[in-house]
């Protein structure tokens, strides 16, 4: 079943945050990130497995709570080149199959 | 290193006739997928191989559509014959193992349109 993200769209001025949840139905022992620009591939971001950690590289981290199966990314001091269409992919473990969500469409302006 | 190669990067076919596209992963992975992305939605998986097996392959139509990874290396995805609603960009990923903890890498995909 499909993660359902949210919010489905965002408009941010250059400098300010946002964050982006992923909901899934089902027990999750992985999320996965990414992020698509318009007219090209999905560019990995960052895993997070089944132990509620927290990564982040440069201003961009993600958390994932297990308990709730549920998955958020934060972006701080967005920049232009965050725009783009976010994707959290989900995985229950039993057939390792990533599942996408609906998307979160961020746009970022001066 | 290289990244995941597809082709063509566009094609244009009448409803009925036979399409295929073509991928190549990046070297050393082991697992390669074919996903479909709809206009404004997430990509949706079709098949993904291990090497040159076929792992998962519940969400591919298997009257029309077809796959294969001689070799274990690169793959083709073909639809035959095509409909109106096969129009979607199709994109192909390969990763080092399964997907819990292994990035998917993606190529720039196909952008199908039926007319």
């Amino acid at each position: 079943q499909q993660p359902v993200q949210s919010p489905q769209a965002v408009i941010l001025r250059e400098g300010e945050d946002a964050v982006i949840n992923c909901s899934s139905s089902k027990a999750l022992y992985s999320v996965h990130w990414y992020r698509q620009k318009h007219g090209e591939a999905p560019v990995f971001l960052m895993i997070l497995l089944k132990g509620g950690e927290q990564k982040g590289h440069d201003k961009i981290s993600a958390s994932f709570n297990e308990k709730k199966q549920q998955s958020s990314l934060y972006l701080t001091a967005s920049q232009l080149s965050y725009s783009g269409t976010y994707f959290c992919g989900t995985d229950t473990g039993t057939a390792s199959k990533l599942t996408f969500g609906t998307g979160t469409r961020l746009q970022v302006t001066l | 290193e290289a990244g995941v190669v597809q082709s063509p990067r566009y094609k244009i076919i009448e409803k009925k006739q036979p399409v295929a596209f073509w991928c190549n992963p990046i070297s050393g992975h082991n697992t390669l997928y074919w996903y479909r992305q709809n206009l404004g939605q997430g990509p949706e998986l079709l098949i993904r191989y291990e090497n040159e097996e076929a792992v998962d392959d519940s969400q591919l139509p298997k009257d029309r559509f077809s796959a294969e990874r001689l070799k274990g290396v690169d793959s083709t995805l073909k639809i035959q014959p095509a409909e109106l609603g096969d129009s979607a960009v199709y994109l192909c990923a390969s990763s080092y193992y399964g997907t819990a903890n292994s990035p998917l890498h993606f190529g720039n995909g196909t952008r199908l349109t039926v007319t």
